[in-house]
This record gives structure tokens, sequence and C-alpha cells, in this order.
């Protein structure tokens, strides 16, 4: 069975950084695409960030280019998002979730809180 | 970017009751588009991809349909399971995007 597990969530301020952490299980962590998507609260979802199997490409949605780096390691199946220069717009829950075929999202995480405020 | 406009952004039905959510893309994706079903406090789940393949294990009353700019998802015998907000998603270009989200609710 696959299993998302994400960590790492928490407040912080703005300005602050944060480190979000996803733990694959179940399935060939190294072969899929990987992706991190959120939503605010009360709002629909936006993707945010995919990495390539290998981690050689990266791709990300404009607001968050050059703040967020997308990372993994597959030795110990894991997905990272590290998060710097938080907004408060950045508040939302993030999921982790695995892409499959052309990259849709077929296996999501439960999610992890972020919130940013003062 | 490719805007993804769903229609209706909410709808009351009765189980039993055939349901339509439709998705316009505002450029050509070809058959690139996703559906998922979303519950209160959970994380979305996928039930259709390529337009129009089922997800394994989602219910055979789900359908997807179109291709290029316009999409629907059809739920053929409302369910008291379904109700539920959609997204529809599409994969063709970066950024990859998302409709608005359509709520599916009890009448």
């Amino acid at each position: 069975e696959v299993q998302l597990v994400e960590s790492g969530g928490g407040l912080v301020q703005p300005g602050g950084s944060l480190r979000l952490s996803c733990a694959a299980s179940g399935f060939t962590f190294s072969s899929h695409w990987m992706t991190w998507v959120r939503q605010a609260p009360g709002k629909g979802l936006e993707w945010v960030a995919n990495i390539k199997q290998d981690g050689s490409d990266k791709q990300y949605v404009d607001s968050v280019k050059g703040r967020f780096t997308i990372s993994r390691d597959n030795a110990k199946n894991s997905l990272f998002l590290q998060m710097n220069s938080l907004r408060v717009e950045d508040t939302a829950v993030y999921y982790c979730a695995r892409c499959a075929g052309d990259c849709h999202f077929d296996s999501w995480g439960q999610g992890t809180l972020v919130t940013v405020s003062s | 970017d490719i805007q993804m406009t769903q229609s209706p952004s909410s709808l009351s039905a009765s189980v039993g009751d055939r349901v339509t959510i439709t998705c316009r893309a505002n450029q050509d994706i070809s058959v690139w588009l996703a559906w998922y079903q979303q519950k209160p406090e959970k994380a979305p789940k996928s039930l259709i991809y390529a337009a129009s393949t089922l997800q394994s294990g989602v219910p055979s009353r789900f359908s997807g349909s179109g291709s290029g700019t316009d999409f629907t998802l059809t739920i053929s015998s409302l369910q008291p399971e379904d109700f539920a907000t959609y997204y529809c998603q599409q994969y063709n270009t970066y950024p990859l995007t998302f409709g608005g989200g359509t709520k599916v609710e009890i009448k």
C-alpha cells in the first residue's frame, strides 16, 4: 500500500523558514516524479513544485520561485520542501503527492499545516 | 498559465441523482486532465486521469469525458459518500493548475 506521511509543519513568523518532509513507503520511490500541493484555509488546491525521479529537473509555481526548494533523498525514500522567506499567504496545508503517468497525482499524504503569522 | 474554470461552483442534489460537473481550459490541453474528490479535512483522492480513465478502485458510477478545452465529470447515481468537493487539474503544461472546485451538497 502506498503511504505518504508529511511532517515539519508548524507556526513560523513572516520571513522565517521551515523544512517539510514526506516519508514514502509501499512503492519504488525512485521511479516517480513527486510533488507538493498546498491548500490555504477554506480555499482550493494549488500546485507548488515537482521533482524528477533523480532530482535533475525541478519545477515551481511562480509565487514560490527563489524562496522554496524541492529536493529528495531516494536512499531514504524521502521528499523535502525547504521554505524560506515565508509570507502570510504561504499559510496552508501542504500535501505530498506521487505523480503517475504524465503527472496526475494518484496518491496523497494526509497533509501538514504551515501557519505564517506574527 | 492555463486557467481551469469549473462550473457550477456548488450544487445541491439528492441521492440517486445524475450529476455533471464541467471544467474548461483556456488553452488546448489534449486529454491531460485529472479529477479529484476531497472530503472535509481530508486529502484529495484521485478519481479520473487522462480525461476518462478511472483510477483503480473508483466506483464505475464516476466517469469523465472530453478533450481539448472542455471536460465533464459525471456521477451517474449520486451516493451518500459522494457529497464532497471535486477539482479538475490540467497536467499538460507547467505550471500545473487546478479548477476552483465544485462543492456537491445534499438537497
